[in-house]
């Protein structure tokens, strides 16, 4: 099957630019997370969708950041406007189910976000 | 909310030896410790899991041991081979409205032929 699929791989703007970051999670799976790494910190959570609801997004760092998943397939993550602290690896991750044996998270690649 | 410690950041070993990493959670409702291997320029990749209601978990040379009451569980990796090398991160699953996992700070294990 298909992975998660994830682009672009890698983006360098500059601050105040807008960047838009786009996630196929796999298909059928509902829950899509969308999640950060700053270089040599931890993978932190950022929103969660089901369907095309937002489950949580209680990770969002500010209200420069805007997740949509309309139509319950892929997402999207913008960024309006980018500052330097913004920078590092997005990673989206999909799901069948919350609980059981099908709960597995499946990444993607990531796209390496560089704000100059 | 869950907060997930792992040691060390990096480890280094020689091939054939072992290598440990652990973590510690907060959040003693935390169900669910998967560990994930990313590779250089690849994607995490779910390695092992164990649920709260098992202490222990194998899978050839790889094992999850977990210790709910002092809120710890490690990796260990036997036998190690050069294709091991990778970041590690470790994740704990609080109980809440989004079953988000929470996730460590990486582990970088070299394996020196």
């Amino acid at each position: 099957e298909a992975g998660v699929t994830q682009f672009p791989s890698h983006s360098v703007i500059e601050k105040g630019q807008t960047v838009t970051l786009r996630c196929d999670p796999i298909s059928g799976h509902d829950n899509l997370y969308w999640y950060r790494r700053v270089m040599g910190k931890e993978i932190k959570f950022l929103l969660h969708f089901v369907k095309e609801s937002k489950q949580d997004e209680s990770g969002m760092p500010n209200n420069r950041f805007l997740a949509e998943r309309t139509g319950g397939t892929y997402s999207t993550l913008k960024v309006q406007p980018a500052e330097l602290e913004d920078s590092g690896v997005y990673f989206c991750a999909s799901s069948p189910t919350l609980w059981g044996t099908n709960e597995k998270l499946f990444f993607g690649s990531g796209t390496q976000l560089s704000v100059l | 909310g869950e907060n997930v410690e792992q040691h060390p950041s990096t480890l280094s070993v020689q091939e054939g030896d072992s290598a440990v990493i652990k973590c510690t959670y907060s959040d003693s409702a935390s169900n669910y410790f998967p560990w994930y291997k990313q590779e250089l320029g690849k994607r995490p990749q779910l390695i092992i899991d164990i649920r709260s209601n098992v202490g222990e978990k194998k899978d050839q040379r790889i094992a999850v041991t977990l210790n709910k009451t002092a809120k710890h569980f490690s990796l260990h990796i036997t036998e190690t081979q050069p294709e091991d090398s990778a970041v590690y991160f470790c994740a704990a699953r609080p109980v809440d409205s989004s079953y988000k996992l929470i996730f460590g700070s990486g582990t970088r294990l070299l394996v020196r032929p």
